[in-house]
């Protein structure tokens, strides 16, 4: 089965800055790359998706690029602002064949500092 | 409009007990995924239904846990009898259809076995 690794655990970045997390997975059938948000008790929240016929998405500040032949994909935030602070998961699953289910990593705790 | 909704928010129960989670999912959508997130990691799928059928339940631990989405709308997970690794908060989530829509989640079920 598909299995996605994510990096850093941890990342500290300065308010203003910009803050980069980088997945890799395994599974080459694998063709749609969502990144959720979670705050401390809350449930996970999509902030942005790409799906694999597409190398970079941008909304706003964050934005999302994908390297099919490496197998990773990376989420960047510029502008970091304290409401960034939270635990961001990416995730990858197949998508068009009926299962869909989504394999997410093991999350990176992102501090913003002020 | 109404997101997915989940009850209990909180249970707690001693080992070898039986507990069971409802599911409400966003009116209209066909898919529901039950997901569980032990503290500190991503969250892992258990079980995908489409519509009232089971697309997904290959990492449903199927000796303790049951799911069932009898008229394709609500869901109920149930574990019996449960053991300690069972802590973890347990996530709904629905989507419009298989392979085409975002998922999204509930607000979880967060459950502490002693």
């Amino acid at each position: 089965g598909e299995n996605v690794e994510q990096h850093p655990s941890t990342l500290s970045v300065q308010e203003g800055d910009s803050a980069v997390i980088k997945c890799t997975y395994s599974d080459s059938a694998s063709n749609y790359f969502p990144w959720y948000k979670q705050e401390l008790g809350k449930r996970p929240q999509l902030i942005i998706d790409i799906r694999s016929n597409v190398g970079e998405k941008k909304d706003q500040r964050i934005a999302v690029t994908l390297n099919k032949t490496a197998k990773h994909f990376s989420l960047h935030i510029t502008e970091t602002q304290p409401e960034d602070s939270a635990v961001y998961f990416c995730a990858a699953s197949v998508r068009g064949g009926g299962a869909d289910g989504l394999t997410f990593g093991k999350g990176t705790h992102l501090i913003i500092q002020p | 409009e109404a997101g997915v909704a989940q009850s209990p928010r909180y249970k707690i129960i001693e080992k070898r007990q039986s507990v069971a989670f409802w599911c409400n999912p966003i009116s209209g959508h066909a898919t529901l995924y039950w997901y569980q997130q032990i503290l500190g990691q991503g969250p892992k799928l258990l079980i995908q239904f489409q519509n009232n059928g089971v697309v997904d339940d290959s990492q449903l631990p199927k000796d303790r846990f049951s799911a069932e989405r009898l008229k394709g709308v609500d869901s109920t997970l149930k574990i019996q009898p449960a053991k300690l690794e069972d802590s973890a908060v347990y996530l709904c989530a629905s989507s419009l259809l298989a392979g085409l829509e975002t998922q999204y989640f509930g607000p979880g079920t967060r459950l502490l076995v002693l």
